[in-house]
Order: C-alpha cells, then sequence, then structure tokens
C-alpha cells in the first residue's frame, strides 16, 4: 500500500462549489504539505504543517484553506472554486528526524474546475 | 528571485547518449538540502537523491550520477546511456534549514529520450 494517499484523483467541478482534497499517510512523519502544480511553474507550496497545531501559509494560500485533523491527514479546501484553480495538486509529507528532510509525495489529484 | 533555476525547459536525446540536467541554486543559508525528484509520464513524484550542504562528494547510482559544486552553487544531474524509461520531468529542489524545510522547486526540465 502507498505511504502517501490522496482522494479523489480526479475531480471536475463547477465555478463556485466547494471542494475538499484529502491526504493520509502512513509514514508516521508529523510533517505535511500541500502544493499545486501548473505547467512551466513547477511546484508551489499552499499551505504546511508541521504538527497538528501548527499550520502555515505557503507560497499561494489564497483562495484555499486547510485542517490538520491528525497526523496522518491533512484536508485542503477550495471553498469557492474558480477556473485557474484548475492544476495537479500534490501532498507531501516528511521527517525532519536526524535532519531528513526528504520529502515524499502522494500520486496527486487533478482538479478542473470548469 | 527564483532560487532554484533549471534552464533547460526541454531536452530531447538519443537513447543510449549521456544527457546532464543543470540545477543553479541561490541560498544565504549555511545549512541547506538539495534533492531531485522524476515525474514521469504518470504523474506521481518519485525521489531520486538528496545531498546536504556539507556533503560535496559526488555521487553515482547506477547509471545517474550527481555533481554538487559550491562554488558555482549547482546541483547537475547526468544520466549515462539514457532509455526510454527515463522519459520524464524532472525537478530540483532546495530546503534551507533556516526556513524550516520549506522545499522551493525548480521550474522542472522535461527529457524526452528517443528510441
Amino acid at each position: 500500500d502507498a505511504d502517501v494517499t490522496q482522494t479523489p484523483r480526479n475531480r471536475i467541478t463547477k465555478t463556485g462549489k466547494r471542494i475538499m482534497l484529502e491526504c493520509s499517510q502512513t509514514k508516521g512523519h508529523d510533517r505535511m504539505y500541500w502544493y499545486r502544480q501548473d505547467p512551466g511553474l513547477g511546484l508551489r507550496l499552499i499551505y504546511y504543517s508541521f504538527d497538528v497545531k501548527d499550520i502555515n501559509k505557503g507560497e499561494i494560500s489564497d483562495g484555499y484553506s486547510v485542517s490538520r485533523q491528525a497526523q496522518a491527514k491533512f484536508s485542503l479546501s477550495l471553498e469557492s472554486a474558480i477556473p485557474n484553480q484548475t492544476a495537479l495538486y500534490f501532498c507531501a509529507t516528511s521527517d525532519r528526524t536526524g535532519r531528513t528532510d526528504t520529502q515524499y509525495f502522494g500520486p496527486g489529484t487533478r482538479l478542473t474546475v470548469l | 528571485a527564483q532560487k532554484v533555476t533549471q534552464a533547460q525547459t526541454e531536452i530531447s536525446v538519443v537513447e543510449k547518449e549521456d544527457v546532464t540536467l543543470d540545477c543553479v541554486y541561490e541560498t544565504r543559508d549555511t545549512t541547506y538540502y538539495l534533492f531531485w525528484y522524476k515525474q514521469p509520464p504518470s504523474g506521481e513524484l518519485v525521489f531520486l537523491i538528496r545531498r546536504n550542504s556539507f556533503d560535496e562528494q559526488n555521487e553515482i547510482s547506477g547509471r545517474y550520477s550527481w555533481n554538487f559544486q559550491k562554488s558555482t552553487s549547482s546541483f547537475n544531474f547526468t544520466i549515462t546511456a539514457s532509455q526510454v524509461v527515463d522519459s520524464a520531468v524532472y525537478f530540483c529542489a532546495l530546503s534551507e534549514w533556516g526556513t524550516g524545510n520549506q522545499f522551493y522547486f525548480g521550474t522542472g526540465t522535461s527529457l524526452t529520450v528517443i528510441p
């Protein structure tokens, strides 16, 4: 089974709808992240969480919110989706124990907003 | 300013050729990490290598090798005897200790290996 899972894998929605993307991990990592990928722009950080009570905005947090329900779960919400939020969304986890910073990514969620 | 620059947007090579993907980074931290990830056509991001700022030893893993040079702020990735399965987008990333492990990704280099 995958260590980092994302649901749904694909979603098509309409402008103005509320959408939630979910991420779960079995790696036991404290740190979780949400990124979006757009063609030619690489990955950009939306939000990150170092533990359940610590949530931080990333580079492009406007229009998004997150919830860290447990160490293993980190959800991303689009309160009112708009077409320019069409992108590939990735969840990632990392563990800084022993200075290991490597981030491990989920399979991605492809979101289309019409 | 871009912290990680991958100037090569797209590269095409013929199978069995060697290819080097360039990565230049910018940081004021003395402690940082550099990474390479592979994104095949299926879309997932696969971790390839991590290097910390205190270790400039080059690394070889099979057909892959990495050349880390602090003097030029570069962390280049070479694939020897390329194969069609190497076709993917490759991302270089920087993590600074001072910013709490926030990753900065380059914009990626799309590699196509032609059979």
